[in-house]
């Protein structure tokens, strides 16, 4: 079956980029949306944004200036910028696959990776 | 585009029905027909539990349902069980294809 894996520094220095990359195993990325998703520590989830196989992104307005999601096929692989870190960035990031048959939904999901902002 | 409102907290005793709300707006939660569902265990990744308001995705026990009524969306456990013990999390999208997440809800089975 499909799974998804985070990978990437777990400390980042504040005002220095966060990068991290989802694999994908078991299956294509092509054909489908994929999303990123952090949860601060003790806190809630919040969607940064989703990319189409195609490269097509879309971004929560709130973070759209410091985000950059890409996608590489050829890796089935998709990977997470985020600019100018502060303490606020620091959270599990995940990444999700968005289903085709239940719309609008995410139906499966990385393990998640802690990535802390400190210097 | 602010985040969905859900209780803090909620609780019921085994065999018990516990609901869960989430209180959003016109453009998101009222406009659309596509609110999803997350149970999350500590320490683990979110499950998909219900989408498109009352879907429930192949495996998930008919125990838990769900239900919208304008800008308030609804989830409901019934028949509680201890592995229940969860943080639920809704979700809507919000048009222009954004998503946005409720506050979530610490659910305890007493």
């Amino acid at each position: 079956q499909v799974q998804l894996q985070e990978s990437g520094p777990g400390l980042v220095k504040p005002s220095e980029t966060l990068s991290l990359i989802c694999t994908v195993s078991g299956g294509s990325i092509s054909g489908y949306y994929w999303s990123w998703i952090r949860q601060p520590p003790g806190k809630g989830l919040e969607w940064i944004g989703q990319i189409y196989y195609s490269g097509k992104t879309d971004y929560n307005p709130s973070l759209k200036s410091r985000v950059t999601i890409s996608v590489d096929t050829s890796k089935d692989q998709f990977s997470l910028k985020v600019t100018s870190v502060t303490a606020a960035d620091t959270a599990v990031y995940y990444c999700a696959r968005h289903s085709k048959t239940a719309w609008y939904a995410f139906d499966i999901w990385g393990l998640g990776a802690m990535v802390t902002v400190s210097s | 585009q602010s985040a969905l409102t859900q209780p803090p907290s909620a609780s019921g005793s085994p065999g018990q029905s516990v609901t869960i709300s989430c209180t959003g707006t016109s453009s998101d939660v009222g406009g659309y027909n596509y609110v999803s569902w997350y149970q999350q265990h500590p320490g683990k990744a979110p499950k998909l539990m219900i989408y498109e308001v009352s879907k429930r995705p192949s495996g998930v026990p008919d125990r838990f349902s769900g239900s919208k009524s304008g800008i308030t969306a609804s989830l409901t456990v019934s028949e509680l069980q201890a592995e229940d013990e969860a943080d639920y999390y809704c979700t809507s999208h919000a048009g222009s294809y954004i998503y946005v997440f409720g506050t979530g809800t610490k659910v305890t089975v007493l």
